[in-house]
């Protein structure tokens, strides 16, 4: 099994709709992340978060937002799903001690008619 | 400006041969450097990091300029399985964000 685990792994949905992305981990990392890929724009962080009580807006937080249920979930939501939101999330994970590295989930790709 | 930028490429190579893929970044205050490889419609990987010395692991060497703030991977002897899209990810602030080029493609043709 996966230690980062992404739930769905793909939706398609219509615009207006809220959507939730969850993500699990079983790494026992503080830090979870979201980001979004794009076809030439690369990873870009939505939201991040260093423990349960931390959360904090990345480059591209407009029109998301994110929960961590637990050291081991967070999960981001889009509460009006637009077109230009379509694109393939990922949830990531690190060491609070770590020295950069970061462990992905299989990511989530999304599209938004 | 983009905080970190690559040659998307694509890079087409034959086998055996040699590639070198370069990165600049943008933040003097950038303090931790990586090489991370992704491939197609999957999730990116740690291929190695990048140290001020320069590093090695096997056919893969990094380097990095702090003075003019770029950052290097050579591939020697391309395989096939190379083929893949290299991010380069440049970290300030101790970790707390991390922040990607937009990749470059990399194709080993036999």
């Amino acid at each position: 099994d996966a230690d980062v685990t992404q739930t769905p792994r793909n939706r398609i949905t219509k615009t207006g709709k809220r959507i939730m992305l969850e993500c699990s981990q079983t790494k026992g990392h503080d830090r979870m992340y979201w980001y979004r890929q794009d076809p030439g724009l690369g990873l870009q962080l939505i939201y991040y978060s260093f423990d349960v009580k931390d959360i904090n807006k990345g480059e591209i937080s407009d029109g998301y937002s994110v929960s961590r249920q637990a050291q081991a979930k967070f999960s981001l939501s889009l509460e009006s799903a637009i077109p230009n939101q379509t694109a393939l999330y990922f949830c990531a994970t690190s060491h609070t001690a770590s020295t950069g590295e970061l462990f992905f989930g299989e990511g989530s790709r999304l599209t938004v008619l | 400006r983009k905080e970190v930028e690559q040659d998307p490429g694509p890079f087409n190579v034959p086998e055996g041969a040699t590639v070198a893929f370069n990165c600049t970044y943008s933040n003097s205050a950038s303090q931790s450097f990586f090489w991370y490889r992704q491939d197609c419609r999957k999730e990116p990987k740690l291929l190695m990091s990048v140290y001020s010395s320069g590093n090695e692991d096997g056919r893969f060497t990094a380097q990095l300029n702090r003075a003019s703030q770029y950052i290097s991977l050579l591939i020697r002897d391309s395989k096939l399985s190379d083929s893949a899209t290299y991010l380069c990810v440049v970290s300030w602030n101790t970790g707390n964000q991390f922040y990607f080029g937009t990749g470059t493609s990399l194709t080993v043709i036999p």
